[in-house]
């Protein structure tokens, strides 16, 4: 079992709808990044959170520390939202990212 | 004020050659880490340096090595290509917090193709 699990892994919605992309993860950690990334390959950071709710434009995501759990949402999907979305989490005591396979999303005009 | 930068972008070599990647760390970072990722796949960390020296190893052959410079930029050196090793090569430059968190910031890229 991968230590980090996204859900769904491919997603496909309508311009307009609100997308939930969940992450759960086994290992205590210090912080958790919500990356994008584009096809050709680069990464974007979106958030790094280790408590709470941050919220960026029309993204939104949270974590739950205590229940291992994190999602990101997109509020008033676009076509241009349409990416691969990985979540990462650095393990407490490391100094690495530990990623998940990502989540496929696809917002059709 | 430039991002992370890595060169080339695309490579293609031969079953057996020997490969460098290379990163320059966006500015006043002074953490590289090297992932692989596979076609597919989540990226998987292979390792990171903090000041010249590789501060934790990801699971990869000592076939992977790698060097970081005074100036905090790094390569990524691969021997003995096998074909598996056919994927996107990312950087990424932070700095380390005082608590050891830190934010990560990725280069584009350098895909390699191994045939």
């Amino acid at each position: 079992k991968n230590e980090v699990e996204q859900s769904p892994q491919n997603l496909t919605a309508q311009e307009g709808e609100f997308i939930t992309i969940n992450c759960s993860y086994s290992v205590g950690i210090s912080a958790l990044h919500w990356l994008q990334q584009h096809p050709g390959g680069g990464i974007v950071s979106l958030f790094m959170l280790s408590s709470g709710k941050k919220k960026h434009g029309r993204l939104i995501a949270t974590i739950n520390i205590q229940e291992k759990h994190s999602s990101l949402h997109i509020t008033a999907s676009h076509p241009r939202d349409s990416a691969v979305y990985i979540c990462a989490v650095i393990p407490m005591g490391a100094q690495k990212l530990v990623f998940g396979q990502g989540t496929r999303l696809t917002i059709n005009p | 004020d430039a991002g992370v930068t890595q060169s080339p972008t695309h490579l293609i070599k031969t079953r057996g050659q020997q490969v460098t990647l290379r990163c320059s760390p966006k500015s006043g970072h002074d953490t590289v880490s090297w992932y692989q990722q596979a076609l597919g796949q989540g990226p998987q960390f292979i390792f990171q340096y903090y000041e010249e020296e590789e501060r934790q190893r990801g699971n990869f052959p000592d076939r992977f090595s790698g060097h970081q410079f005074p100036n905090y930029s790094s390569e990524l050196n691969v021997n003995a290509l096998l074909l598996g090793d056919s994927a996107l090569y990312l950087c990424a430059s932070s700095l380390l917090g005082s608590r050891g968190t830190y934010e990560q910031y990725f280069g584009p890229g350098t895909r390699l193709t191994v045939t």
